[in-house]
């Protein structure tokens, strides 16, 4: 059964760099029907889309974080990375690492537990 | 890129039906058919309850439906349970190979 674990600091400072690892465990990363995303979620609000990346390393980002986002892919090592620049308070967020399936429209059908980042001084 | 429409609050009483709405754009929901709804729990991550406008992965329960008219999505709960009370989101691709979710919408059982 696949499962996602998101990892990395829970406190960031304004200004500085969010980065994040997602380990994928029970199935390879390296799959030609799957994208591997980054979703965060402000403290009671929705879901916002950071960006998906295949794993040939194509990526896709949401137009309003493009400036200051890399998604990365490790596939020796079935991981993935987030990395996102100069951070604000706005960036507080749960993140989640998840699947994204072609064969299922596109869907996000595996996510990961989510990670709490706070971005404060 | 907009976030796509949903009612902040639905609520309904046990055993009837509601529906919840996503109204998107010719860019999104109209421009292809790759909507997706997420159920999710407080504290928890978001589950894929349908795909593909109105395909349920295995193991979602058939009281979850999914259809499309136009820029507009919708999902139905048939035979409401306690247990449906949670947050739901739609999502769906673009034509810009990105993904777009709705604000979401707090189902509340009576």
């Amino acid at each position: 059964q696949l499962q996602l674990q998101e990892s990395g600091p829970g406190l960031v400072k304004p200004s500085e760099t969010l980065s994040l690892t997602c380990t994928v465990s029970g199935g390879p990363i390296g799959s030609s029907s799957y994208y591997w995303a980054w979703i965060r979620q402000p403290p009671g609000k929705t879901l916002e889309w950071i960006g998906n990346i295949y794993y040939t390393g194509r990526t896709d980002y949401n137009p309003s974080l493009r400036s200051r986002v890399t998604i990365s892919v490790d596939t020796s090592m079935d991981h993935f990375s987030l990395s996102l620049n100069s951070v604000t308070a706005a960036d507080t967020a749960v993140y989640y690492c998840a699947r994204l399936g072609i064969i299922v429209g596109y869907g996000l059908d595996v996510w990961g537990q989510g990670t709490t980042v706070t971005v404060s001084s | 890129q907009s976030a796509l429409t949903q009612p902040a609050s639905v609520s309904g009483s046990p055993g009837q039906s509601i529906t919840i709405s996503c109204i998107g754009t010719s860019s999104d929901i109209g421009g292809y058919n790759y909507v997706s709804w997420y159920q999710q729990y407080p504290g928890k991550a978001p589950k894929l309850l349908i795909y593909d406008v109105s395909s349920r992965p295995s193991g979602v329960s058939n009281r979850f439906s999914g259809s499309k008219s136009g820029d507009t999505a919708s999902l139905t709960i048939s035979g409401l349970q306690a247990e449906d009370e949670a947050d739901y989101y739609c999502s769906s691709y673009t034509i810009r190979s990105t993904v777009l979710f709705g604000g979401g919408t707090k189902v509340t059982v009576l």
